[in-house]
């Protein structure tokens, strides 16, 4: 596609429920980067990959979050036994590649609400 | 203390007005600089990079001080559809951070006719 796509791009789960978020990033772009922006708050980084791997995830919050990333392009970030806190906006992004990543091209984002 | 500070706003301005945000960012091995803008519900794009030597992009002017650990951004002529949050970015090229873009808060600005 044009751009990146995530999807859904609205979910409402209960607390103590898993969730699965998806990101497509640009064709070709082999960087992909995972942030959150919460009510009021800045985006916040959570994870960076480059190809299937993640040099750099301490951006994490907590155990319950996790990400991959499979065949170098979707990557699916995991959060597991849901919180009220956890509930933002979840921003994935591409970029040409790791030296490239001063610009990077962000998905519409997933705003993730957790009741 | 955050990586990058922001005034948060909200600056209320008339089209053909000027305007400047103001960034500061705490880590002095920060190595790259930009701007981005948020539309209301959208995603970040990036609007501009920022040198230390200054860059213009139209309307859109950049600073950076490194000494002070500063970045500033003029936008001249304020046009309607300039109305969005603007985001200072910071990076470090080096070491298990690169590739991490530090976001301020934003600043929120709306320009009213």
């Amino acid at each position: 596609g044009a751009g990146v796509s995530q999807s859904p791009s609205n979910k409402v789960t209960e607390k103590g429920k898993d969730v699965e978020l998806r990101c497509d990033p640009i064709s070709g772009h082999t960087a992909l980067y995972w942030y959150r922006q919460s009510l009021g708050q800045g985006l916040e980084f959570l994870i960076y990959f480059q190809g299937n791997s993640a040099p750099d995830k301490s951006g994490l919050p907590s155990d319950r979050f996790s990400a991959e990333r499979t065949g170098g392009s979707v990557s699916t970030l995991t959060i597991q036994r849901t919180q009220q806190e956890d509930s933002a906006v979840y921003l994935c992004a591409s970029s040409l590649d790791e030296v490239s990543y001063n610009e990077q091209f962000f998905g519409p984002g997933t705003r993730l609400t957790v009741l | 203390r955050k990586e990058v500070e922001q005034d948060p706003g909200p600056f209320n301005v008339p089209e053909g007005a000027t305007v400047a945000f103001n960034c500061t960012y705490s880590n002095s091995a920060s190595q790259s600089f930009f701007w981005y803008r948020q539309d209301c519900r959208k995603e970040p794009k990036l609007l501009m990079s920022v040198y230390s030597s200054g860059n213009e992009d139209g309307r859109f002017t950049a600073q950076l001080n490194r000494a002070s650990q500063y970045i500033s951004l003029l936008i001249r002529d304020s046009k309607l559809s300039d109305s969005a949050t603007y985001l200072c970015v910071v990076t470090f090229d080096r070491g298990s951070t690169l590739g991490r873009l530090y976001f301020g808060r934003g600043t929120q600005l709306t320009v009213w006719p």
